[in-house]
């Protein structure tokens, strides 16, 4: 399976950007870069997934690299409710590699 | 989107009693998985439950212990059976609309604590 690797943690500030790396020097061409996140006491809930290209929503942005080997997770104004367990995710739903693996995650700390 | 709800939110059992964990979803959807979570750890996969057949299980999880039932396109059961204090984690259900869609809903979890 493709894997990725996210810091254990991150702080930031309220109000303030937050880029959220991810590696996954191992990905496959048919590999779709997906991100989760699970808030305290909460299931996992979808925020963003690319593929090449950059990704924007009313969540986050995504930032792919070009050899597509790392991306980033942005959050444009960070707010306490932001502050959750962020999950970065490759995930070929054609393929034998479409189930969710969950590694473990980036522990975002937002400070008032 | 999917609104799931699962039952118990959360239950303290005897050790070698079983418990069983609902999921249901308020749409028909194609895909429903079962996790688990661990203390202080991310989810694991258990199994995937497939309608009108058996589920399909990940490794090191067996039928025996975890039976999982799923009748029809909203509604899934765990069972976690002769628990052991090791079986203590959060248990959450999951559903997706299609192979091909691209966002899974989670419920918000069973708490399961087997003293």
């Amino acid at each position: 399976d493709a894997k990725t690797t996210q810091p254990n943690s991150m702080e930031s500030n309220e109000e303030e950007p937050v880029h959220l790396p991810c590696n996954h020097s191992t990905i496959s061409g048919t590999d779709y870069i997906h991100w989760y996140r699970q808030l305290p006491s909460q299931g996992p809930e979808y925020v963003i997934h690319g593929l090449t290209s950059n990704v924007n929503n009313r969540m986050a942005s995504l930032a792919i690299a070009e050899d597509r080997k790392s991306s980033t997770l942005i959050l444009h104004r960070a707010t306490l409710r932001d502050a959750a367990v962020y999950y970065c995710i490759l995930r070929d739903v054609g393929g034998s590699n479409y189930k969710l693996t969950f590694g473990k995650g980036t522990l975002l700390t937002v400070n008032p | 989107s999917a609104v799931i709800s699962q039952k118990p939110s959360r239950d303290i059992c005897q050790r070698g009693t079983s418990l069983t964990i609902q999921c249901q979803v308020d749409s028909q959807v194609t895909m429903m998985f079962w996790y688990r979570q661990q203390p202080g750890q991310s989810l694991t996969l258990i199994a995937t439950a497939n309608q009108g057949s058996e589920a399909t299980y990940e490794s090191g999880f067996v039928i025996d212990k975890f039976p999982i039932s799923r009748p029809n396109l909203t509604f899934s059961t765990l069972t976690v059976s002769n628990m052991s204090p090791e079986d203590s984690s959060i248990y959450l259900c999951s559903v997706e609309y299609g192979r091909m869609n691209t966002e899974a809903f989670f419920g918000q979890g069973t708490r399961l604590t087997v003293v």
